[in-house]
């Protein structure tokens, strides 16, 4: 069975930081890699999805990177913002239709 | 658009009740999914559809069924509630099978 696991659980940095999160995965046969923002007591938002066969994507401050070889995907944000605040998720599709959650990263960018 | 919209956003259930959350998508989405999410933990998918009249399990629907007879529509029924029940479902559609993922804000479920 897939285990998905981000560490840390909780991230506090000053305003203005680039900072990276982490996720990292067992089974390597993945179909894609999907990261998401989730604010309190709200429902996930989609930010990035990485196919298997690419190696990162890019959106905006955001940028997700993906090594299938060693399981790990990384979420990179620069010069983090008070609004940046919020849980981040990492999930992955298998290649049998599963779909498998990490427990977040808590994110606190302080001002 | 509305996207995706959940009813009810809490309730309380005793032990042994039943009750259905209500999910409704108007993208025109193929797929739709339910999950469920305790507190400090990632989601958990129960059930997801691939279209109206086609579901399959996912990774813990033990407790849960489901029907989809609409493509906006997937309903997720709870029979004979039980504590380990409590916890938050989100509905979530997307255009086909692992691609990006819409969410609703989530139905707060306890179980007492």
């Amino acid at each position: 069975k897939q285990e998905v696991t981000q560490i840390p659980a909780a991230l506090s940095v000053p305003e203005g930081e680039n900072l990276v999160l982490n996720c990292s995965f067992t089974d390597s046969a993945i179909y894609n890699l999907q990261w998401f923002r989730q604010d309190p007591g709200k429902g996930l938002t989609s930010l990035l999805l990485i196919q298997s066969s690419q190696r990162e994507q890019t959106s905006g401050r955001l940028n997700a990177s993906l090594d299938k070889s060693s399981g790990r995907s990384t979420l990179y944000i620069a010069a983090s913002q008070p609004g940046d605040s919020a849980t981040y998720l990492c999930a992955v599709w298998n290649n049998f239709n599963k779909f498998y959650f990490g427990s977040g990263t808590k994110l606190n960018v302080k001002p | 658009n509305a996207g995706v919209t959940q009813t009810p956003k809490f309730r309380i259930l005793k032990i042994g009740q039943s009750m259905t959350l209500q999910c409704t998508q108007d993208m025109n989405h193929n797929y739709m999914y339910w999950y469920r999410q305790d507190p400090g933990m990632g989601l958990k998918l129960i059930y997801y559809s691939v279209g109206a009249g086609i579901t399959d399990k996912g990774e813990v629907p033990n407790g849960y069924n489901v029907s989809r007879s609409t493509t906006e529509d997937f309903p997720l029924r709870l029979e004979l509630a039980a504590p380990s029940q409590t916890s938050v479902y989100f509905c979530a559609s997307s255009y086909g099978l692992r691609e990006t993922q819409y969410f609703g804000p989530g139905t707060r479920l306890l179980v007492l």
